[in-house]
């Protein structure tokens, strides 16, 4: 059965420094790899998809990467900010058991002090 | 406003009593999704669909049930039989295999 994990499960930082975020899987077998910011009492706003077929993705000061083979993915996040601060979770999707899913990790919460 | 819209924000529910929620979604995709957060223990599938009028269990079925008779609409129906139905629900759709998609969710508390 699938497993998704995100270390550290919380981290503080400066404003203004970069930092990853980490999510491992793992059943390779996946179609692709999605990553996720929510904050306190909201849905999930999607920032991320990376294909089963791609290394990373990049957009604005957030860089994505996949490494199907190891099962990680990590999440760079640049330059951040305190409007950054949120949970970020990561998920895989997969066909599992005749269910076709997306797999969660609990998420990181992040936060980012003035 | 193209997206999916979940209602109620916050719903409260006697015991024994069954409630239904609500997702719709304009985007014209062919899959939505059911999940539940609770605190500590990330999100879990309870139903996906597919198609219109098809839909499949996922991890935490049990006390739950759907039906898909629009493609836009995926109700959610919490039945008494769920023991422990707080929680956090969230809507979700995609199409082929691009991104999911999220609803702003639905808090539900038995009183």
């Amino acid at each position: 059965k699938q497993e998704v994990t995100q270390i550290p499960a919380a981290l503080s930082v400066p404003e203004g420094e970069n930092l990853v975020l980490n999510c491992s899987f793992t059943d390779s077998a996946i179609y692709n790899l999605q990553w996720f910011r929510q904050d306190p009492g909201k849905g999930l706003t999607s920032l991320l998809l990376i294909q089963s077929s791609q290394r990373e993705q990049t957009s604005g000061r957030l860089n994505a990467s996949l490494d199907k083979s190891s099962g990680r993915s990590t999440l760079y996040i640049a330059a951040s900010q305190p409007g950054d601060s949120a949970t970020y979770l990561c998920a895989v999707r997969l066909r599992e058991g005749g269910s076709e899913k997306l797999v969660f990790g609990k998420g990181t919460k992040l936060t980012v002090n003035p | 406003d193209g997206g999916i819209t979940q209602s109620p924000k916050y719903l409260f529910r006697k015991e024994g009593q069954n409630v239904t929620l609500s997702c719709e979604q304009n985007l014209n995709h062919d899959a939505m999704y059911w999940y539940r957060q609770d605190p500590g223990q990330g999100l879990r599938l309870i139903y996906y669909s597919q198609i219109v009028n098809d839909f499949q269990k996922g991890d935490i079925a049990e006390g739950y049930s759907v039906s898909r008779e629009k493609k836009e609409s995926f109700p959610l129906t919490v039945t008494s039989a769920q023991k422990n139905p707080t929680a956090f629900y969230l809507c979700a759709t995609r199409w082929g295999n691009t991104e999911a998609f999220f609803g702003q969710g639905t808090r539900l508390t038995v009183v």
